[in-house]
């Protein structure tokens, strides 16, 4: 099956530093990258679709000026928390978007922001 | 139902026992329902992908059903084992993914 590298797998931050989360497809292509975050006792959401060579298109809500996603190779994408504050502590997830859809995940990220 | 509702939000049981949760979901525009299993500190891993009415899948141990008209899907466990314990996630896929909050399913030995 199709693995999924997702790191780092947790991070503390201090309020206003930036974090960058990486999702790495190791066995396939990915053209299209799901990221999703899941808040305390909420369900996972989508946050943001990033696309291969192309900009990422944001789920309403969700600031593109502070969650910016890279996906400028077919095997990576990235998604960084710029200027981060409390409110920003989340579990994010990716999940490539080829192949069988919906069917893998990375193994998330625990971000805290102190 | 506008959201994916799953029920119990969480549940305990003893090895052996069978078990089943619910997985609400909007009835109309219906494309597709995916279950994971999601293991703590893992990645969540798909069980099924359910399209049709009266759809049944079986996983082993494990099987889904499916009624689109009504707008849900169960999910039983025959014989739980300690290994089961994880939460499972049912996610309505019509146009994206949109996530219940899951069963968090603990067996005790």
């Amino acid at each position: 099956g199709a693995v999924v590298s997702q790191h780092p797998s947790w991070v503390i931050c201090k309020s206003g530093t930036s974090v960058k989360i990486e999702c790495r497809s190791l066995d396939f292509q990915a053209t299209t990258m799901f990221w999703y975050r899941q808040f305390p006792k909420q369900s996972l959401m989508l946050m943001a679709t990033s696309n291969e060579g192309s900009k990422a298109t944001y789920e309403q809500g969700v600031e593109k000026d502070k969650f910016l996603i890279n996906h400028a190779s077919l095997t990576l994408s990235t998604l960084t928390v710029t200027s981060a504050h409390p409110e920003d502590s989340s579990f994010y997830i990716c999940s490539p978007g080829q192949g069988h859809p919906e069917a893998f995940f990375g193994q998330g990220t625990r971000l805290t922001v102190v | 139902i506008l959201n994916v509702e799953q029920s119990p939000q969480s549940l305990h049981v003893q090895e052996g026992d069978s078990t089943n949760f619910t997985c609400s979901f909007p009835s109309s525009n219906f494309y597709a329902l995916h279950w994971y299993r999601w293991e703590t500190a893992k990645s969540p891993e798909a069980l099924f992908v359910m399209t049709l009415n009266g759809d049944e899948k079986k996983k082993g141990r494990i099987s889904a059903t499916l009624n689109t008209k009504e707008g849900y899907s169960y999910l039983y466990i025959k014989g739980s084992q300690p290994e089961d314990s994880a939460t499972y996630l049912c996610a309505d896929n019509t146009d994206k993914l949109i996530f219940g909050t899951g069963t968090r399913l603990q067996v005790f030995p």
